[in-house]
This record gives C-alpha cells, structure tokens and sequence, in this order.
C-alpha cells in the first residue's frame, strides 16, 4: 500500500533544541494530519490542516501544509523530554475515509 | 471524552489458536479501521469498515478476518494464530475527512 516519505527517520536531540520533521508524497491531499505516539500508545492527533498554505499552531507545534498540497511540515519549538515519540504524518483525499500514513519519525529527547 | 477502547493491553496466544481482539468506540463514527504496526514498517491497514456488516480488505489481510455486527464495536480475528503476527494492533474510527481516533493498542505475542 502507498505510504508517504517522511523525513528524518529518527532524530536525538538535547532538550530546548527545536525539530523540525516533513512529509511529501506523489500524490495530492485534501487533509494533512499530524499525529504523535507516545512509547506502548496508540496515535493521538496533534494537529489537522484543511487548506493549502495553511500554517497552525498547537502550543510549541506548528505544521504547515504545502502550496502543491504534497507535503506537510512540523516543527517542534523549545523541545522537552515529553516530546519523546514517534510522530506521524497522514494525508487524506476528501470522499475517501482512508488516511495514508507515513513511516514516522522517532524522536528522542536528551535532559 | 471520546473513546476507542481494545479490549486487551497485551496478549499471549499460542500457535494455532483463534485470536479475537475487540474495538469499541464511543462516537458513533461510521468507518473503523484495524492496523498492525511494526518497527521500521509504520502502520499497515488490515481491514476496514464503513457500515454495519460492511468489511473492505486493507493492504495485508492474508491471515486476518472481521466482523461488524454493531455500529459501535469492529473485531480483528486470527484465523489461526502464528509467529508472524506477532505485533502491535491498532484500531481507529473516524467520521468524514476529521482524521482517525486510535485506541491504546493491543500488543499480541504467539508463542
């Protein structure tokens, strides 16, 4: 099945240091969604994009998605040991429920 | 808060065993979705449901099986269990284009 390029494949940081991760894909979306998955959890929803070029915030998140409607953006700000995880894009085509996933990023997190 | 609840957290089955793992969800969402994930291999769809007794292959259901008798609960079912199912199973429901709710996973180990 399709599945998006996500990059980095992981990531070691020192705690305050900012992140920045992306998603592109082939092909265009409608839906761009940012999920996180804490160790032993199921992914949880960080944040939705509805519109090309839209930038959101959630906190010290913020993703964009892309003018070509193929990619998708996150940044981390001011990173804390809790960011620990694996982050996850996912795009969607309107009329078709199946999100597509990308390979996620792990993000590690030195005190 | 709305929920997907899996059943079990973790799970041991022998090989040969018929495994049953239940999804309930709490949101009345019409589409429910179950996962596998595996290290370096993301999330890969098994199976999918948009309706009540409605089942759609996902990308590897080879060894898989579903059942949606109820809106509100979508089971996976393990023919015959064997090692290399051995994984982390995820179940989502959705309503429309707003992106999935996972539940906490269930980690299944055959011995």
């Amino acid at each position: 099945g399709q599945q998006l390029n996500q990059s980095p494949q992981s990531m070691f940081i020192q705690e305050g240091e900012d992140v920045s991760m992306n998603c592109t894909s082939s092909s265009i979306f409608n839906t761009w969604l940012w999920y996180k998955q804490d160790p032993g959890e199921g992914p949880v929803l960080l944040i939705a994009l509805y519109k090309a070029g839209e930038l959101t915030s959630n906190g010290r998140l913020t993703a964009q998605f892309g003018i070509t409607r193929k990619d998708s953006f996150l940044n981390i700000s001011a990173s804390i040991p809790s960011d620990v995880g694996i982050y996850f894009c996912a795009g969607q085509l309107t009329g078709f429920q199946k999100l597509v996933f990308g390979t996620g990023t792990r993000l590690l997190v030195s005190p | 808060d709305v929920k997907v609840t899996q059943s079990s957290r973790y799970l041991v089955k022998r090989t040969g065993e018929k495994v049953f793992l239940e999804c309930v969800q709490d949101m009345d969402h019409e589409n429910m979705f179950w996962y596998r994930q595996d290290p370096g291999l993301g999330l890969r769809l098994i199976y999918f449901s948009y309706d009540v007794k409605m089942k759609e292959k996902g990308d590897i259901p080879e060894g898989y099986s579903v059942s949606r008798e109820k809106k509100e609960r979508f089971s996976l079912i393990l023919e015959s269990a064997s090692t290399n199912q051995t994984s982390m199973y995820l179940c989502a429901s959705s309503f429309d284009n707003y992106g999935y709710t996972f539940g906490s996973g269930t980690r299944l180990t055959v011995v």
